[in-house]
């Protein structure tokens, strides 16, 4: 597609509950970020794959937080055991060239609820 | 994790006014880069900059890398109604380890009134 799309665009997860966000980059895109965004704060990075190599999973929160891209396009970021911390928009982005590249584009989010 | 400062952290003016922010960090980055985050959206990249002591401009925007490469400030002239929104800087710190993991400021939201 045009652009970087993300799916469910809201997640309402009960605490205690699995969640997967979807995030389908833009065609031929080589590499893929995955951000958390706190309500008024800026984005958080998460992790980074070039292809299906996650080269950098810093910013995961916790060992309840697993991102997978096996074959190099479509990612998933799946949250175990949600809690209520885990509220966020958590968005997506890819560009051609990860390496020094800045032309991110990003995803419009999942925004997700944990009650 | 860490935010980069920016201030404002927000601002009310009216159409047609110049508006400045600025953005500071505690460690040097390699490039800055300005976004603009619309409701309900993803940010979108508006400038990058490449080494200290740039200047950019892009329409109505024009923003500096600081010399000393720890800080950087975005003007927009003339601002109009659709200028509104959260305004974002971001990082690239240098080349250690993975480079791409941009770390993103505070915000500035930015209203204009007619």
């Amino acid at each position: 597609g045009a652009g970087v799309s993300q799916s469910p665009r809201y997640k309402v997860a009960k605490r205690g509950q699995d969640v997967a966000l979807r995030c389908d980059p833009i065609s031929g895109h080589v590499s893929l970020f995955w951000y958390q965004q706190a309500l008024g704060q800026g984005p958080e990075f998460l992790t980074y794959f070039q292809n299906e190599a996650q080269l950098d999973k810093s910013g995961l929160p916790s060992d309840r937080f697993f991102a997978e891209r096996p074959e190099g396009s479509v990612s998933t970021l799946k949250i175990q055991r949600t809690q209520q911390e885990d509220s966020a928009v958590y968005l997506c982005a890819s560009s051609l060239d990860g390496q020094r590249n800045y032309g991110y584009t990003f995803g419009s989010g999942t925004r997700l609820t944990v009650v | 994790g860490q935010q980069l400062n920016q201030s404002p952290q927000s601002m009310f003016i009216q159409e047609g006014e110049d508006v400045s922010m600025n953005c500071t960090s505690s460690s040097i980055f390699n490039t800055w880069l300005w976004y603009k985050q619309d409701p309900g959206e993803g940010p979108v990249l508006l400038i990058a900059l490449y080494k200290a002591g740039e200047l950019t401009s892009n329409g109505r925007l024009t923003a500096q890398f600081g010399i000393t490469r720890k800080d950087s400030f975005l003007n927009i002239s003339a601002s109009i109604p659709s200028d509104v929104g959260i305004y974002f800087c971001a990082g690239l710190p240098p080349l250690t380890g993975t480079a791409s993991k941009l770390t993103f400021g505070t915000g500035t939201r930015l209203q204009v009134t007619l």
